[in-house]
């Protein structure tokens, strides 16, 4: 099946800073998703994004799917921004079920 | 709009009870939905699928007859763990998509059920 990786597994900057979160996969992907789960365990969703650029605020994510690569970009941090940010990924054959890569755990700072 | 809900938030039941979670997509209706289950610091592994009114689709290594799902209407499914052991314990997530037939799904998240098995 599909491996999803994500970097980097922990990330710790003061508030205000810009960061950038990766998500690779090893193969072609039919949808791919970037989730925020907050400290509560609530996953709120940011992107549907199998390919191309979105915009959302102070997020944005970019996926260049022929270089099976996604990433997530966020500006002017905030505290409420930390957390476990998660990509999830479904691969194109038939039987492929949806893979979570492990997250990153952003931690912003006051 | 997207919005699911699960019910309860947490529960705490005894070794050999059974625990019934139930997760409602409360503004759209709901072809598929999916129960994960996540580990502390840990990813969330999905248990199955399920779509209404068929039988779900469980994973492998996920015991079909301890976890029973049901998905009788498109804003409902219920994921029942049967004699609970502590094992079992662990927070279960459910989500939902209104997308079938051409395989991708943008998923939206419940809350979680936070399940203690003592």
């Amino acid at each position: 099946g599909i491996q999803v990786e994500q970097s980097p597994p922990d990330l710790i900057l003061q508030e205000g800073a810009n960061s950038t979160l990766r998500c690779n996969f090893s193969d072609s992907v039919n949808n791919l998703q970037w989730f925020h789960q907050n400290p509560w365990g609530q996953l709120i969703n940011l992107f549907y994004i199998p390919s191309g650029t979105k915009q959302n605020g102070r997020l944005s994510a970019t996926t260049v799917a022929t270089e099976r690569y996604s990433l997530l970009y966020i500006s002017s941090s905030q505290t409420t921004d930390s957390g476990v940010y998660f990509c999830a990924v479904e691969g194109m054959n038939r039987d492929d079920k949806i893979i979570f890569g492990k997250g990153t755990r952003l931690h912003i700072l006051p | 709009g997207a919005v699911v809900s699960q019910h309860p938030s947490r529960v705490i039941c005894k070794s050999g009870t059974s625990v019934k979670i139930e997760c409602r997509s409360l503004d759209f209706q709901a072809t598929t939905m999916f129960w994960y289950r996540q580990f502390p610091k840990q990813s969330l592994m999905l248990m199955a699928t399920s779509n209404e009114g068929s039988k779900a689709t469980y994973e492998q290594g996920v015991e079909k007859d301890k976890f029973l799902i049901n998905h009788a209407s498109l804003t409902l499914s219920t994921l029942t763990v049967t004699s609970a052991h502590p094992e079992d314990s662990s927070f279960y997530i459910c989500s939902a998509s209104n997308e079938r037939g051409t395989r991708t799904y943008e998923q939206y998240f419940g809350p979680g059920t936070r399940l203690t098995v003592t």
